[in-house]
């Protein structure tokens, strides 16, 4: 089944404690992204990557890190993280070029004290 | 960024009922897009209009784009109570990032 994966789904950390959201997808596409829902806000753009070892700023990028080391992986590191950064993520994956949809990962709902 | 704007911000209807949401955007675009998401849940892909198209159609969905009024609209007909979600309209510009980029979305319930 064509899918894209996240994990863990759920999350309550602490502020400083370093934390790892993994992403995969098996469907071979090129362009993988990562968003934060927020509410009143919508969905903004963390950072996204367009293949392996190639990725970029979104709208939000501060306190976020990302890495494409494999062409189905894309985890969201967050070195230091702080209250601000509870929300929804979504990881998503899309074809290259052409006029495409984008496929969404189930969410990480992370909690940060 | 360009952004694009879902009216109206919540919506409630009889099931039966038709449901319509607007959305506006600022620049041009290659396409725009429509996504439903249940609460709490991953975006799903509902339906695609290509910017030199009008109208397009899948199943009870019908979706209109006017590129001189940079809006578009996304019919629901014959709403079920399983049509209850957030609707998300998604504009693509077409420029090198491949950036899609979201309203806020219009919170639709469907009252059984």
């Amino acid at each position: 089944e064509a899918q894209v994966t996240q994990n863990p789904r759920y999350l309550i950390t602490v502020t400083g404690k370093k934390l790892t959201v993994t992403c995969s997808q098996n469907m071979n596409h090129e362009y993988m992204s990562w968003y934060r829902q927020d509410p009143g806000l919508g969905l903004r753009q963390i950072y996204y990557s367009m293949n392996v070892e190639v990725t970029d700023k979104g709208d939000v990028p501060e306190g976020y890190k990302v890495s494409r080391k494999e062409k189905r992986n894309f985890p969201l590191i967050l070195e230091s993280p702080s209250p601000n950064q509870t929300s929804l993520y979504f990881c998503a994956s899309r074809v290259l070029g052409g006029n495409n949809e984008q496929f969404f990962g189930p969410g990480t709902r992370l909690t940060v004290l | 960024s360009q952004q694009g704007e879902e009216d109206p911000q919540a919506l409630s209807i009889q099931e039966g009922e038709n449901a319509t949401m607007n959305c506006s955007y600022k620049t041009s675009i290659n396409n725009l897009q429509w996504y439903r998401q249940n609460s709490g849940r991953g975006l799903v892909h509902l339906i695609l209009i290509r910017s030199n198209e009008r109208e397009k159609h899948s199943g009870r969905l019908r979706v209109t784009l006017d590129t001189s009024k940079k809006s578009s609209s996304l019919l629901i007909t014959a709403s079920r109570a399983a049509d209850t979600a957030s609707y998300f309209c998604a504009t693509d510009s077409g420029a090198g990032s491949y950036q899609l980029t979201f309203g806020k979305g219009t919170k639709l319930s469907v009252i059984p």
